[in-house]
Parts: C-alpha cells; structure tokens; sequence
C-alpha cells in the first residue's frame, strides 16, 4: 500500500533551524512535494523535488534521496510565522498522496 | 485576482440535506481536485478532473458526485448528509495534468469550505 511517514509535531526555537522528515512508501514514484498550511488556511505549496540532492528556496529547502524513499524539509532562520502544519505530498501517476503533516511550534 | 475560488467559505446543514460546494479557478490549469480535510488534518484527495473529464475517483461515497461544466469549474454535489461529512473541503488546481513526471507539480489550493452537519 501506500503510505507517508513524518513526525506528528516539531518544536524549535526562534531564529534556529529545523529539519521535517518524510519516508515514503509507493508502487510509483515521480516526486516529492511540501506543502505549508496555517491553523485556518489552505495548504500552499512550498517545494518540489523530482531528482536526488538538495533544492533551496530562500530559508526553506527540500532535500530528497530516492534511494532511500526519503526526504526532508529545512527551515532557517525559523520565525514565529513558520509556525504552521507541513505535509508531506508523493504523486503516484494521476494521485497525490499527502502525509499527515508535521506541526511547526516555534518557541520565542 | 483569486486563483482558486470557493464557495460558500462556510456551511452549515442538517443531516439528510443535499448541499453543493463550488469552485473555479483563473489559471488556466487542466486539472482539478477535490480534497476532503478532517478534524485530525489529514489531507485525501476525493476525485480529480482533467480536462472535464474524470480522473481520479477514490473510495468516496457515492452521495458525492463531482460536476464540471468546464475545465476552469469543479463543483461537488452532496446528497443526504451525514455527520461524518463534517470536515472542510478543498478544492485545487494544477497545471500538470494527468501525469506528474514533469514540471514542479504544484498545486494551488481555494480557500475551503468548512461543513458542519448537525
């Protein structure tokens, strides 16, 4: 079957960084996709990673290993708005398969 | 300009009634979605349209049933409610169509709506 694994809840502190992991379980696989969703919002995309290695935008950076139907998410120079859920997303030909997503407290 | 559109942003109904969710979206994009989200956030796609045309039906009652009128219009009909069905519903689009392999995938989600059944 399919699934994906990432944490249910993430703390860090303001100004640090911190990492959202993501394995992935699929019979297809085209790419990894992460999503930011505030208490009340929609989700909104942040990334996509298709290939092996790293892809940086701004403070925020996907990272994904397909070897190890692995991935992560970085966040920098964490501010107190990153404070949200994030999910995970795998496509599988027509369907996309979101995590349960992962919540962002950030500490003062 | 809105992108993805929904309406009502707030529903609330008794068990048995049939109600209808719109959406549109200005993009442009062939393909949408409709995604159910529960009170635990977990985020499950119900159908997806491409083009006007079905794509994707998961194990989803069949009191739901999906309407396009046209590639830039999903509307989601449900028929005799049920408590259960309280959840908030999203609608996107994506212009990657019917196969991710290229491009960034992305997905542009609306607003929600959020269903409260009593």
């Amino acid at each position: 079957g399919q699934s994906l694994e990432q944490p249910s809840e993430v703390t860090a502190v303001e100004g640090a960084i911190v990492q959202i992991n993501c394995t992935y379980q699929t019979s297809g696989f085209y790419g990894l996709s992460w999503y930011q969703q505030h208490d009340g919002g929609a989700p909104t995309f942040l990334s996509y990673n298709a290939l092996d290695g790293l892809e940086e935008t701004g403070r925020f950076s996907s990272f994904l290993s397909r070897s190890d139907s692995y991935g992560y998410l970085l966040l920098q120079e964490l501010q107190m708005k990153d404070s949200a859920s994030y999910f995970c997303a795998v496509r599988e030909d027509d369907k996309i398969i979101f995590g349960k997503g992962t919540r962002l407290h950030i500490l003062p | 300009d809105t992108a993805v559109s929904q309406t009502p942003k707030y529903l609330v109904t008794q068990m048995g009634n049939d109600k209808s969710i719109k959406c549109e979206q200005n993009l442009g994009h062939d393909t949408m979605y409709w995604y159910k989200q529960d009170s635990k956030k977990f985020l499950k796609i119900m159908f997806s349209y491409n083009n006007k045309e079905l794509i994707i039906n998961e194990t989803v009652p069949n009191r739901f049933s999906p309407k396009s009128p046209d590639k830039a219009h999903l509307n989601l009909h449900i028929n005799s409610l049920e408590l259960g069905d309280s959840a908030v519903y999203f609608c996107a689009s994506s212009p990657t169509g019917t196969s991710g392999r290229y491009g960034t995938d992305t997905q542009y989600f609306g607003p929600g709506t959020r269903l409260t059944v009593l």
